[in-house]
């Protein structure tokens, strides 16, 4: 159990062009869900948080109009990248939060690498 | 002073070995504290979870939390040449749910 995927799993894009990168919790419902940014040779660092049917909460020093995301039911949260750059190339991870679960356990999507040209 | 700290390594064990794995962190409000494994290129395996202070054993696998030093471990029994990864710190900050990682530890385990 607990499968969350992503997809897709690679993207190549051009400058200026926006990406849209999915999180889908398989085999339970997740209120909350996680979306993640890792450069090579560093740490996961958060972006914002995503709650089914309400506002992402968003990092500081992460544009919410730039990183859009969309929580629109209990096994789906979207991350929109607009006006990708090549310094927005990374590693893009989600993680879901089980619904109702009592210990906060985060599993996480096999994220997506991008790569803006 | 970083959140949630730990060496970098590498940190290498030869195979059978246990290896050790330490992370310090800031937060004392912080309750939650998991490990997890990071294979090169993909994403973070959850390994372990540990609320409270003492032990907690799954399979080879051993956490171990001490709130009132802000530390918590990880030992690794057997070591694998599979267990070769980076091993990341996670902890819940801010009284919610939200992880803060560490660096990671590469774990090298050899033949």
């Amino acid at each position: 159990g607990a499968v969350v995927s992503q997809h897709p799993s690679r993207v190549i894009c051009k400058s200026g062009t926006s990406v849209k990168i999915e999180c889908r919790s398989l085999d339970f419902q997740a209120t909350t869900m996680f979306w993640y940014r890792q450069f090579p040779k560093q740490s996961l660092m958060l972006m914002a948080t995503s709650n089914e049917g309400s506002k992402a909460t968003y990092e500081q020093g992460v544009e919410k109009d730039k990183f859009l995301i969309n929580h629109a039911s209990l096994t789906l949260s979207t991350l929109t990248v607009t006006s990708a750059h090549p310094e927005d190339s990374s590693f893009y991870i989600c993680s879901a939060l089980a619904a109702g679960q009592g210990a906060p356990e985060q599993y996480f999507g096999p994220g997506t690498r991008l790569t803006v040209t | 002073q970083k959140e949630v700290e730990q060496n970098s390594g590498p940190l290498s064990v030869p195979e059978g070995a246990i290896a050790s794995l330490n992370c310090t962190y800031s937060d004392r409000g912080s309750q939650s504290f998991f490990w997890y494994r990071q294979y090169s290129g993909k994403s973070p395996e959850l390994i372990m979870s540990i609320y409270s202070n003492g032990d907690k054993e799954d399979g080879r696998f051993t956490a171990q939390l001490n709130k009132a030093s802000q530390y918590v471990s990880l030992l690794i029994r057997d070591s694998q040449p599979s267990d070769s990864a980076t091993y990341l710190c996670a902890v819940t900050t801010g009284g919610g749910n939200k992880l803060t990682f560490g660096t990671g530890t590469q774990l090298k385990v050899e033949l």
